[in-house]
């Protein structure tokens, strides 16, 4: 199975702060990798797709890059409503694997 | 506006069966490739299992393989999950989720979540 580690585990962010996660696959995941976001107590929604591609009504603040086994997310001047957990996804190969998620904190 | 409500969960002894549904609306069911994806409390995401369109072929992570079936039925565009032989560690939120494009998709689509308790 492909492992997805993502660091850090949780974040303490200011708000209008650039912040970027990363998730390291264990293999060459060849850019199949999606973002999720998930509120508390909610259910995860889709950010993005293919390792660069925003979903439809995602804000531009967000965007993801990478390619082989490395990848990240990147959400530029944090807005209230970004805090959540993320969550990085292999979706190249069955089984498909999460990462742990980094949890976004207001500092 | 698509809509994925799933039914079914509840507190369960070890070793019983549960069968979780999820009722799709506002699309067309019978195009989509389907999973159910869980989360146990305070935990992270994990996938469980995927069917195809047309129902013809399934997947399942190994900790499930054996003893819980998806199914689904496109005439009442509703997706299940029989689960079987239940274990504490099955214990969690079941969210049922649509594919975007092929198999191995992202989850595009996701329901609220039902919950599911296996405990004595």
């Amino acid at each position: 199975d492909i492992q997805m580690t993502q660091s850090p585990s949780s974040l303490s962010v200011s708000l209008g702060d650039n912040v970027t996660f990363t998730c390291e696959a264990s293999e060459n995941i060849y850019g199949f990798l999606a973002w999720y976001q998930q509120k508390l107590g909610k259910a995860p929604k889709l950010l993005i797709y293919g390792a660069t591609n925003l979903e439809d009504g995602v804000p531009t603040r967000f965007s993801g890059s990478g390619s082989w086994t490395n990848y990240s997310l990147t959400i530029s001047s944090l807005e209230p409503e970004d805090i959540a957990t993320y969550y990085c996804q292999n979706n190249h190969v069955y089984p498909l694997t999460f990462g742990s998620g980094t949890k976004l904190e207001i500092k | 506006e698509v809509q994925l409500v799933e039914s079914g969960g509840g507190l369960v002894q070890p070793g019983r069966s549960l069968k979780l549904s999820c009722a799709a609306s506002g699309f067309t069911f019978s195009d989509y490739n389907m999973a159910w994806v869980r989360q146990a409390p305070k935990k992270g995401l994990e996938w469980v299992a995927t069917i195809i369109y047309d129902g013809s072929r399934t997947y399942y992570r190994d900790s499930v393989k054996g003893r819980f079936t998806i199914s689904r039925d496109n005439a009442k565009s509703t997706l299940y999950l029989q689960m079987d032989s239940l274990r504490s560690e099955d214990t969690a939120t079941y969210y049922c989720a649509t594919h975007y494009g092929h198999l191995l998709g992202p989850f595009d689509y996701w329901g609220q979540g039902v919950m599911v308790t296996v405990s004595s």
